[in-house]
């Protein structure tokens, strides 16, 4: 079946460390996106990507990186840099004019 | 970036209740979109709605796209326990043209 599939579910990071979350999607999708959620808010844009070799800063962009080496795939690093990096992260794809996916979510915590 | 205004940011209601929430924006888009997002799981699309003035239904839930291509309502009717959670309007256009609303965190009183 087609769809969008984020790994782990969890992820803990001690302080200084980079961790890198996965996202991946077989609907030949274009435009990649990643979101964080904190408890209680809505969805804050970090990265998009529209093709391969491309991606441009959303809303909150700093502490994180991102890469698209390949369509399916546009996974999100977390960084040192990042002082507050507790959250649910959100990946979504879509093609424009279309309606958006998105995956089942990364929960991330610091420990 | 840009806003949507979506209302209101909560709804205490009794099971068998009517439910109604909108998002307002200053921007025009092409394609609203309708999400519901349960504790701890991605959102799921419940309408997309690509016509300004379209009406469209999915079992008891009703969605509109507003003629002006600035709003959108989304109608939820004879509420049940499973329709808690967090609903998100979105506002879509270009590939960087996605905005989502702040959520409606729904409870349903048995």
């Amino acid at each position: 079946d087609g769809g969008i599939t984020q790994s782990p579910k969890y992820l803990f990071r001690k302080e200084g460390q980079n961790v890198t979350l996965s996202c991946e999607q077989n609907l030949n999708h274009d435009a990649m996106y990643w979101y964080r959620q904190d408890p209680g808010q809505g969805l804050r844009l970090i990265y998009y990507s529209q093709i391969v070799n491309d991606f441009q800063k959303g809303d909150i962009a700093e502490g994180y990186s991102v890469s698209r080496e390949k369509k399916e795939s546009f996974p999100l690093t977390v960084t040192s840099a990042q002082k507050n990096p507790t959250a649910f992260y959100l990946c979504a794809s879509r093609t424009q004019g279309t309606e958006a996916f998105f995956g089942q979510g990364t929960r991330l915590t610091v420990v | 970036g840009q806003q949507l205004n979506q209302s209101p940011q909560s709804m205490f209601i009794q099971e068998g209740e009517d439910v109604s929430m909108n998002c307002t924006s200053s921007s025009i888009f092409n394609t609203w979109l309708w999400y519901k997002q349960d504790p701890g799981e991605g959102p799921v699309l419940l309408i997309a709605l690509y016509k300004a003035g379209e009406l469209t239904s999915n079992g008891r839930l009703t969605a509109q796209f507003g003629i002006t291509r600035k709003d959108s309502f989304l109608n939820i009717s004879a509420s049940i326990p499973s329709d808690v959670g967090i609903y998100f309007c979105a506002g879509a256009g270009s590939a960087r043209q996605l905005t989502f609303g702040s959520g409606t965190q729904l409870t349903v009183l048995p």
